[in-house]
């Protein structure tokens, strides 16, 4: 099946720090990539949508300039967290969808993000 | 605004049972639906696609769906102790926003040995 590599798995950091997320497709070719995060007891919210080649798609509220997204080619996008404070601690995931726009969206295992 | 609804639950049901989860979706037009399991403190996993009414079966697993009556429901038979887990239902609208999928906010399931 359709494999997502997200990397790292847990991050601990200092305030004020930046992160960056990878997210990989091993065995496909996305052309759209999602970036989600979720706390605590709470459902996934999508953050943004990553094409290939252009820029990303932020949902209302998320601030571009502190979560900077790149997504260079067909296997991969990445997540910066720019200056990473408490309040951005959380679960972030990402997730890929196959270029056949029907198909379901794979999901990465997630980066744990812990800020001091 | 397209939504997707289901139960919080938790729905508690003894092992070997049939767990029966539920979804609605306001979009009439939707097109493809999936089921995702996600466990505590881990990623969601794919366990169901749908795009055609009626039933599809995979193993213990059965998708079920009603565009008539916008409505997608996943069984899980001869339910088992790791089943437990938050189950989300999603949906693929015709030319959604650059073919987001709407997640439900999950229905936490139980299964009791």
């Amino acid at each position: 099946g359709a494999v997502v590599s997200q990397h790292p798995s847990w991050v601990i950091c200092k305030s004020g720090t930046s992160v960056k997320i990878e997210c990989r497709s091993l065995d496909f070719q996305a052309t759209t990539m999602f970036w989600y995060r979720q706390f605590p007891k709470q459902s996934l919210m999508l953050m943004a949508t990553s094409n290939e080649g252009s820029k990303a798609t932020y949902e209302q509220g998320v601030e571009k300039d502190k979560f900077l997204i790149n997504h260079a080619s067909l296997t991969l996008s990445t997540l910066t967290v720019t200056s990473a404070h408490p309040e951005d601690s959380s679960f972030y995931i990402c997730s890929a969808r196959e270029l056949a726009r029907e198909g379901p969206q794979h999901f990465g295992d997630g980066t744990r993000l812990s800020i001091l | 605004q397209k939504e997707v609804e289901q139960n919080s639950g938790p729905l508690s049901v003894p092992e070997g049972a049939i767990a029966s989860l539920n979804c609605t979706y306001s979009d009439r037009v939707s097109q493809s639906f999936f089921w995702y399991r996600q466990y505590s403190g881990k990623s969601p996993e794919l366990i169901m696609s749908i795009y055609s009414n009626g039933d599809k079966e995979d193993g213990r697993f059965t998708a079920q769906l009603n565009k008539a009556s916008q409505y997608v429901s996943l069984l899980i038979r001869d339910s088992q102790p790791s089943d437990s887990a938050t189950y989300l239902c999603a949906v693929r609208g015709y030319g959604g926003s650059q073919g987001n999928l709407i997640f439900g906010k999950g229905t936490k399931l139980s299964v009791k040995p």
